[in-house]
């Protein structure tokens, strides 16, 4: 069965960066594109951007351009996604997701990063 | 880039009616919308794809139509266990964006 399974949670000071890690399994990891979606604290479902598993091919939301880097690991059929410059208003729930179509059809079960000094 | 309005942002319904959710394109994005359900504390769960297709395995009490720039989600009788948050999610040219979300409760 599908699963994609998501690295730890994670407490970070403004300013750093964090990786977080999704790792797939159940199907073929290069067929299919893996997105990322953060949820701060009440708050709804923001988009950050796409990449193609088969090249490594991008898109970021715009908002977070230039603070932003996913890429995949094709060996181990892991996607990552590295924050920088964090700030408060990072803190949230993040979640990779698998892009069949454009529709988001396996969800990973979500890592929370907190941004505090 | 696109902006998404859903409508109401929450509602009381009891079990066994129906619920409706509108979802607003502020511009014609064709069929290229989603409904997903989010239960607290939980990841996203795809119901509807490309406007009207029920994803495999969800109950055929959700319901999705619609194209360009309105869409209709319903839940044609609601049940407890669908107490939870829905999200309409467009795509075009590459960027996707989600709707504010609408909080579903059992009066």
């Amino acid at each position: 069965q599908v699963q994609l399974v998501q690295s730890g949670a994670e407490v970070k000071k403004p300013g750093a960066s964090v990786k977080v890690s999704c790792k797939a399994s159940g199907y073929t990891f290069t067929s299919y594109g893996i997105s990322w979606v953060r949820q701060a604290p009440g708050q709804g479902l923001e988009w950050m951007g796409w990449i193609s598993a088969y090249n490594g091919n991008t898109n970021y939301a715009q908002k977070l351009q230039g603070r932003v880097t996913m890429t995949t690991d094709t060996s181990t059929s892991t996607a990552y996604m590295e924050l920088r410059s964090l700030r408060s208003d990072d803190t949230a729930v993040y979640y990779c997701a698998r892009v069949r179509g454009w529709h988001f059809d396996y969800w990973g079960q979500g890592t929370l990063v907190t941004v505090s000094s | 880039d696109i902006q998404m309005t859903q409508s109401p942002s929450s509602l009381s319904a009891s079990v066994g009616d129906r619920v409706t959710i509108t979802c607003q394109a502020s511009q014609d994005i064709s069929n290229y919308l989603n409904w997903y359900q989010q239960k607290p504390g939980k990841a996203p769960k795809l119901l509807i794809y490309d406007a009207s297709n029920l994803e495999t395995g969800v109950p055929s009490r959700f319901s999705g139509s619609g194209s360009g720039t309105d869409f209709t989600f319903t839940i044609s009788s609601l049940q407890p266990e669908d107490i939870a948050t829905y999200y309409c999610q467009q795509y075009d040219n590459l960027l996707v964006t989600f709707g504010p979300g609408t909080k579903v409760d059992i009066k």
